[in-house]
């Protein structure tokens, strides 16, 4: 079955424990993408890859740090998280860049920094 | 920086009735796209729209996407229970990037 898996599913952390959230797809796509979803601003884009070891900012990357050393996995690395940072996370994957390229999201990680 | 814009934000109705989410900006997008989401998932999506003018119908659901590539419609006609959930649209903007829309939370009730 094609599909974006990410663990863990549900996290609670502290301030300032390194955590990683992984990602990964078994579809062969070249891009992947990471969001956080927060009441009323919708999907905004943390990080992006256009393949493997091609990785580039987006919207919000600011406490957030991304690896693609295989095309399968691209895992999100939280050095020091922060309460600012507690969301819903989703991972997304598709064939090509952005539009029209369908994007397949994986079910989220809510993440709760206490 | 481009906007996406969609309205209403929030929209309950009873099972049966008709209703039509919009989805608007100020810039031209290459292309458009609407997804839905339920609650503990991630958005699945709809439809894609490239054409301006474009009318594309998924049973009772008829997407449209403006002449002008600004704009694009959702409706839905005798709304069921189980078309509950989020409807995110997302624009396709000139560097291949995806512009998304921050959501219709969508309630019908039986």
């Amino acid at each position: 079955e094609a599909q974006v898996t990410q663990n863990p599913r549900y996290l609670i952390t502290v301030t300032g424990k390194k955590l990683t959230v992984t990602c990964s797809q078994n579809m062969n796509h070249e891009y992947m993408s990471w969001y956080r979803q927060d009441p009323g601003l919708g999907l905004r884009q943390i990080y992006y890859s256009m393949n493997v070891e091609v990785t580039d900012k987006g919207d919000v990357p600011e406490g957030y740090k991304v690896s693609r050393k295989e095309k399968r996995n691209f895992p999100l690395i939280l050095e020091s998280p922060s309460p600012n940072q507690t969301s819903l996370y989703f991972c997304a994957s598709s064939l090509g860049a952005g539009g029209p390229s369908e994007q397949f999201f994986g079910p989220g990680t809510r993440l709760t920094v206490l | 920086t481009q906007l996406l814009e969609q309205s209403p934000q929030f929209l309950s109705i009873q099972e049966g009735e008709n209703l039509t989410v919009y989805c608007n900006s100020s810039s031209v997008f290459s292309s458009l796209q609407w997804y839905r989401q339920e609650p503990g998932e991630g958005p699945v999506l709809l439809v894609t729209v490239v054409t301006g003018g474009e009318v594309k119908k998924l049973k009772r659901l008829t997407f449209q996407f403006g002449d002008a590539r600004k704009d694009s419609s959702l409706h839905i006609t005798a709304a069921q229970p189980g078309d509950t959930g989020l409807y995110l649209c997302a624009g396709g903007d000139s560097n291949y990037q995806l512009i998304w829309g921050a959501g219709t939370k969508l309630i019908i009730k039986p």
